[in-house]
């Protein structure tokens, strides 16, 4: 069974400085991979995702992610917060082909606050 | 071009009362699939449904729970005699037909959701 790791809860920042947010994916093929953030009483919206080729994957907002397959890793970079930016992140896996294709698996996701 | 909408935003049901919850999707999508967030979790799915079917339904509780997306109309979570554990945010999130394999139209629209309180 798929399942995804987010191992921070919270992390807090300062705006300005860069971020990196944790996820760890565990799957028995090549997964699809996806980040959300989700504002407070808001729906999820995609900010990218990966399906293969090029592992470094742009995405909207100024974040991007890095695939390493080796570390089973997809992590969730920007380089400079800004305060818009403090939301809830999911990182979340799905899979290719079969009667489960378009069913994700999320992490527990990650409350990020930015100080000023 | 609307978004997928979810109504209502938000239910406040009595123990033991029925809960509807609808989900349109976005215009073109053919696929729905619901999904639960309870307080400080993330998401869990819960089904997977296609125009008068029920492609994917491994995550639904077993009892009072029922979900369908009639040929025409929105796809409706159904909620038989609610308990305080239901309380949680339903979310609701749509895609394009798509064939079996990789595709780059693979990912999610979610809606706003619709957050059920028990009371």
């Amino acid at each position: 069974a798929q399942s995804v790791t987010q191992p921070d809860i919270h992390i807090t920042v300062s705006e300005g400085a860069s971020l990196e947010l944790r996820c760890n994916y565990s799957y028995g093929a090549t997964p699809y991979l996806f980040w959300y953030v989700q504002s407070p009483g808001q729906g999820l919206q995609l900010l990218l995702k990966y399906f293969s080729g090029d592992t470094l994957v742009q995405g909207i907002k100024g974040f991007e992610a890095e695939f390493k397959r080796s570390q089973s890793s997809f992590n969730l970079r920007k380089p400079s917060v800004h305060w818009s930016d403090a939301a809830e992140y999911f990182c979340a896996v799905g899979r290719a082909g079969g009667t489960s294709y378009g069913k994700l698996t999320f992490g527990q996701g990650t409350i990020l606050t930015v100080h000023p | 071009n609307a978004g997928v909408m979810q109504n209502p935003r938000h239910l406040v049901r009595r123990r033991g009362q029925e809960a509807r919850l609808r989900c349109s999707p976005m215009k073109g999508h053919s696929h729905v699939y619901w999904y639960r967030q309870l307080p400080e979790e993330g998401l869990k799915f819960m089904v997977y449904l296609q125009k008068e079917n029920i492609i994917d339904e491994s995550g639904m509780p077993k009892e009072r729970f029922s979900a369908e997306f009639p040929k025409e109309g929105p796809s409706i979570l159904r909620i038989q005699q609610v308990v305080r554990g239901d309380s949680a945010a339903y979310f609701c999130a749509s895609s394009p037909s798509i064939a079996q394999g990789a595709s780059r139209d693979y990912g999610y629209t979610f809606g706003s959701g619709t957050r059920l309180t028990v009371v």
